[in-house]
């Protein structure tokens, strides 16, 4: 089992729709969680951190489920300015140490 | 400035060539990294400093030779490299050794093409 896995996709999604994606991790002693941004042939941003309890910032919803080893992001209402590259990551060795990423997903959302 | 700047943006060079990328944070953080990623690839961590000490080098090849004076500098020297060395070179940064809660924050970059 990969570190880090995530749907490459391409998902093609129509504005306004809600889109989720899911990674899967395969330490169970990982302990920090983050969704990155990266636009094509530009550096990753982080979008968002995940907390155990889960957490919201605008039309993104981001939560873990440490039972099952995954995390997902959700995004509504989609704009176009959403196509991107999403990118699960992970302190996949666990300790709060250096993160692992995975392959990303892409997003693109048609007018 | 602000941020994590690298230079240059882009770099074409031959395989007998050496070259330097260069990274500057300017966000007091204590942790640097180079990330390589290649088409289709999920980044891959190359080096790690840590208050200007190297604490890890994930096994990569001796021809990529990193250099960290300070916190706030980080250099990457490029020797004699290959064909498959193409690929976006990402420099980050992190308050101290470890995502914490923000992440890391990175640079925009440098495209680099060996021919």
């Amino acid at each position: 089992r990969k570190e880090v896995e995530q749907d490459p996709g391409p998902f093609n999604v129509p504005e306004g729709a809600t889109v989720a994606f899911n990674c899967t991790y395969s330490n169970s002693a990982s302990q920090s969680f983050f969704w990155y941004r990266q636009d094509c042939r530009k550096e990753p941003k982080l979008l968002m951190s995940v907390y155990s309890s889960g957490n919201e910032d605008g039309r993104f919803t981001a939560q873990l489920n440490r039972a099952s080893q995954y995390i997902s992001l959700l995004i509504r209402d989609s704009k176009l300015s959403d196509s991107a590259t999403y990118l699960c990551v992970v302190d996949a060795l666990g300790g709060n140490e250096k993160l692992t990423f995975g392959t990303g997903t892409r997003l693109t959302i048609i007018p | 400035e602000t941020g994590v700047t690298q230079t240059p943006r882009h770099l074409v060079m031959g395989m007998t060539n050496k070259k330097s990328l260069k990274c500057e944070q300017h966000l007091g953080h204590n942790a640097m990294y180079w990330y390589k990623q290649s088409a289709k690839k999920p980044l891959e961590l190359m080096f790690v400093y840590n208050f200007k000490e190297q604490t890890e080098n994930n096994s990569v090849p001796s021809r990529f030779s990193p250099e960290c004076p300070n916190s706030s500098h980080l250099f990457l020297h490029l020797h004699t490299l290959q064909p498959e060395d193409s690929a976006l070179y990402l420099c980050a940064s992190s308050q101290g050794l470890g995502p914490g809660d923000y992440g890391y924050t990175f640079g925009s970059g440098t495209r680099l093409t060996v021919v």
